[in-house]
């Protein structure tokens, strides 16, 4: 039940650009993208309601493909302040009263 | 958007014990959830708790171990009961801000010896 990402680590230098894909065995009907650095609790970037989806946010966008149950999280032009850890979180639509966390993605931005 | 208070935030204990760990939030809110995230790992959904009836429990997670408590709409706690090293992890409460997505609190690092 728990989605899959991939990459499980991202290694950048400053200005590179990553990709981080969330796939799920079920039905979505959300999917929310947070940030967790070192030491601290998940930081919500975003959340993607429809299938189709486009958000961004600043130089960080996500799109939700609702029919193959994926979503991905697009950083471009990264900066140091991107390193953590990206986690994506779902609702499924058979239950969309709790967020359950995808297995997580290290990205590490060096100078 | 809610802020939450979640205390200790860290401790040490002894095996066979037991620790409650307290999330107050400064809003209302109907449903909070408590996560469990060990070392490296990702957050992983202990149970839901809703104001006035029983919390609502993951599959692997029971009442008798992580007992919850919620007395109002502001407040939780989750116990972690007969602790051994394996319930060693971080917890952390959290709240639904619809589309703004999710509030954790601070998290508690427990560490059992």
């Amino acid at each position: 039940q728990q989605p899959v990402q991939s990459p499980q680590a991202v290694i950048l230098r400053e200005g590179e650009d990553a990709v981080i894909n969330c796939s799920s065995s079920k039905a979505l009907y959300s999917v929310h993208w947070y940030r967790q650095k070192h030491g601290e609790a998940p930081v919500f970037l975003m959340i993607l309601l429809k299938g189709g989806e486009q958000k961004g946010h600043e130089k960080i966008s996500a799109s939700f493909n609702e029919k193959k149950q994926q979503s991905s999280l697009y950083l471009t032009a990264s900066q140091l302040s991107y390193s953590g850890t990206y986690f994506c979180g779902t609702e499924m639509k058979e239950s969309t009263d709790k967020l359950i966390f995808g297995t997580g993605t290290r990205l590490q931005v060096f100078p | 958007s809610a802020v939450i208070s979640q205390k200790p935030s860290r401790d040490i204990c002894q095996r066979g014990t037991s620790l409650t760990i307290q999330c107050q939030v400064d809003s209302q809110v109907t449903m909070m959830f408590w996560y469990r995230q060990q070392p490296g790992q990702s957050l992983t959904l202990i149970a839901t708790a809703n104001q006035g009836s029983e919390a609502t429990y993951e599959s692997g997670f029971v009442i008798d171990k992580f007992p919850i408590s919620r007395p109002n709409l502001t407040f939780s706690t989750l116990t972690v009961s007969n602790m051994s090293p394996e319930d060693s992890s971080i917890y952390l409460c959290s709240v639904d801000r619809n589309n703004y997505g999710y509030t954790f609190g601070s998290g508690t690092r427990l560490t059992v010896v």
